[in-house]
């Protein structure tokens, strides 16, 4: 079993529309919790980062973690086809400061 | 503030071969990381350097991949030889350690290698 499972998708909505993006996990000593979009052929890039529980607004971005059911979310609002790509929730731990675990990623497209 | 550079960005060879990829960090980054993304996954971390130290290279198949940092800065990554199931995307990122974000990493573009 992985320890980071992401819902696989793909994922196509109208635009407008509010996105919901999730991952489980099973490793209990995960602190960090990170969505990255990847652009076709580009680099993953950092979207937003949440360390333990709670939830984080940046824009139309926001993120959420509940520890006790080891699930996170990234929640899309008034999306637009600028973020049609894959989301990949990344994770870590306290003790090894950059070392992520990867989920393999939600391909989202978003129609105008 | 140029980005991670990586080269080639892409690469076709037949199984056997060897290949070596190339990556130059965001200047003064410490931290450099390889990561493999085989199609449809997330990236897998190869190895990761602290400066010109390994940190961790427990996902690396050191049968057949190496990877080094000389002097700190640029890294290469070769395989050899290669196996068809080495084809995938092998992306460069690297952090500063002044990052107040630990786990902000950035990425370059990756190189694409198809094993035939």
């Amino acid at each position: 079993q992985k320890e980071v499972e992401q819902d696989p998708g793909p994922l196509s909505v109208p635009e407008g529309a509010i996105v919901s993006l999730n991952c489980t996990y099973s490793n209990s000593a995960f602190q960090y919790f990170m969505w990255y979009r990847q652009y076709s052929r580009k680099g993953p890039e950092l979207l937003m980062y949440t360390y333990s529980s709670g939830n984080k607004e940046d824009g139309r971005f926001t993120a959420q973690v509940d520890k006790s059911s080891k699930y996170i979310s990234l929640f899309i609002r008034d999306s637009q086809p600028s973020d049609s790509a894959t989301y990949l929730c990344a994770m870590g731990k306290s003790t090894n400061a950059g070392k992520s675990t990867f989920g393999d990623g939600t391909t989202l497209t978003v129609k105008p | 503030e140029a980005g991670v550079a990586q080269s080639p960005r892409y690469k076709i060879i037949e199984k056997r071969q060897s290949v070596a990829f190339w990556c130059n960090p965001i200047s003064g980054h410490a931290t450099l990381y390889w990561y493999q993304q085989i199609l449809g996954q997330g990236p897998k971390l190869l190895i990761q350097f602290q400066n010109n130290g390994v940190v961790d290279d427990s996902q690396l198949p050191k049968d057949r991949f190496s990877a080094e940092r000389l002097k700190g800065v640029d890294s290469t990554l070769k395989i050899q030889p290669a196996k068809l199931e080495d084809s995938a995307v092998y992306l460069c990122a690297s952090r500063s350690q002044r990052d107040r974000v630990p786990y902000e990493q950035y990425f370059g573009p990756g190189t694409r290698l198809t094993v035939t």
